[in-house]
């Protein structure tokens, strides 16, 4: 079955950097896009970056773009996701998450990890 | 950027209603538009994908209509187990953008 498992997440200072984690199992992980998508203390949904199944294009909310770089390693089955400059706005759940992007599926993202939690604080 | 609106922001049920949440988009999504729902500790669940088809294990009761800019999910009677946030998300044609709607809370009259 699909596995997601983040890893990663921590307290650290403003203005300070953090890298997550998500390894990923039960699918081919190269041949599919993925997500990262946060979640602050009791807010909605906020998608953060997508990265394609090779690593060729990647795409950022305009709220990390510059801050934030999301990369893969398809020889791991590894998505990352590379924080820097975090502020106290970024506190929040991190979820690793496996678009569904088939020729039956555009729009959907078919399974998440638990989530890890990223805290900005001093 | 596209905006999503939903609609209510609450509603509030007795188990066996049938809910209806309503999905606006600021402009034309076509049909790029996925439902999720979400309980309090957990990741969220796809429901629905490409505004009408329904995710692997996904019950029948949960129905997803509307293209465009209009989009509706329906869950015809509910369980227990349905109470919980549902939140819609688009996808954008080129360059491959995802917002997600501020979510409809259904909770039990």
């Amino acid at each position: 079955q699909v596995q997601l498992v983040e890893s990663g997440g921590g307290v650290v200072q403003p203005g300070g950097s953090l890298r997550l984690s998500c390894a990923a199992s039960g699918f081919t992980f190269s041949s599919y896009g993925m997500h990262w998508v946060r979640q602050a203390p009791g807010k909605g949904l906020e998608w953060v970056a997508f990265i394609r199944y090779d690593g060729s294009n990647k795409y950022y909310a305009d709220s990390v773009k510059g801050r934030f770089t999301i990369s893969r390693d398809n020889s791991k089955n590894t998505l990352y996701l590379q924080m820097n400059s975090l502020r106290a706005e970024d506190t929040a759940v991190y979820y690793c998450a496996k678009d569904c992007s088939s020729t039956s599926c555009y729009a959907g993202i078919d399974y998440w990890g638990q989530g890890t939690l990223v805290t900005v604080s001093s | 950027e596209i905006v999503l609106t939903q609609s209510p922001a609450t509603l509030s049920l007795s188990p066996g209603e049938r809910a209806t949440l309503s999905c606006r988009a600021s402009q034309s999504v076509s049909s790029y538009l996925a439902w999720y729902q979400q309980k309090p500790g957990q990741a969220p669940r796809l429901l629905i994908y490409d505004a009408s088809n329904r995710a692997t294990g996904i019950p029948a009761r949960f129905s997803g209509s509307g293209s465009g800019t209009d989009f509706t999910l329906t869950i015809s009677s509910l369980e227990p187990e349905d109470f919980a946030v549902y939140y819609c998300q688009q996808r954008s044609n080129w360059p491959p953008m995802f917002t997600f709607g501020p979510g409809t809370k259904v909770d039990i009259k």
